[in-house]
């Protein structure tokens, strides 16, 4: 759903520098998450927010941090990017009407060299 | 996710035959359970999901099974084409939160 926008969608930095991948949602929904993609690995939970004053951890959230700015904005950022977080990374919404259904945004390739 | 394991991790089927992917979780409290196809280069899409109340859910070629009791739950899709190539992933939840499989990358054979 184009209702779910990650920017940038592509990434490459360098080890060591700052990065801050962004997500915006039309959708209204109260829930926002960041999932990380790796091959074999499937979709593992960074970060989760479930309204603009709730933050909480997924199972990988070390190396990351996240900030919920408003109901719509949900942005992940990589203090000190190293190469094990090259991945694809998705932003994702889920709101009460929808029952349990996530909808993820299109993705940002990000590549640390 | 370490909740949710995922069986086989990839799976080559004949046009028009059947494919079954499984998926076992370990939290009895869990409720919901979707399935999630990825095609490549594009987002994971909801393709069907059932509740714990429920044993048996059918979409199309698209059904999915549940099993409470030994914890595990089943794709099953029917007369594969070649569209329906792509990752599956299952995922449980208990309060909103999904812990998805690992993914089975399904190719079908023409």
């Amino acid at each position: 759903d184009a209702d779910v926008t990650q920017t940038p969608r592509n990434r490459i930095t360098k080890t060591g520098k700052r990065i801050m991948l962004e997500c915006s949602q039309t959708k209204g929904h109260d829930r926002m998450y960041w999932y990380r993609q790796d091959p074999g690995l499937g979709l593992r939970l960074i970060y989760y927010s479930f309204d603009v004053k709730d933050i909480n951890k997924g199972e990988i959230s070390d190396g990351y941090s996240v900030s919920r700015q408003a109901q719509a904005k949900f942005s992940l950022s990589l203090e000190s990017a190293i190469p094990n977080q090259t991945a694809l990374y998705f932003c994702a919404t889920q709101g009460q009407g929808s029952g349990n259904t996530i909808y993820f945004g299109e993705g940002s390739w990000l590549t640390v060299v | 996710g370490e909740n949710v394991e995922q069986h086989p991790s990839t799976l080559s089927v004949q046009e028009g035959d059947s494919a079954v992917i499984k998926c076992t979780y370990s939290d009895s409290a869990s409720n919901y359970f979707p399935w999630y196809k990825q095609e490549l280069g594009k987002r994971p899409q909801l393709i069907i999901d059932i509740r714990s109340n429920v044993g048996e859910k059918k979409d199309q070629r698209i059904a999915v099974t549940l099993n409470k009791t030994a914890k595990h739950f089943s794709l099953h899709i029917t007369e594969t084409q070649p569209e329906d190539s792509a990752v599956y992933f299952c995922a449980e939840a208990r309060d909103y939160k999904l812990s998805f499989g690992a993914g089975t990358t399904v190719t079908v054979r023409a």
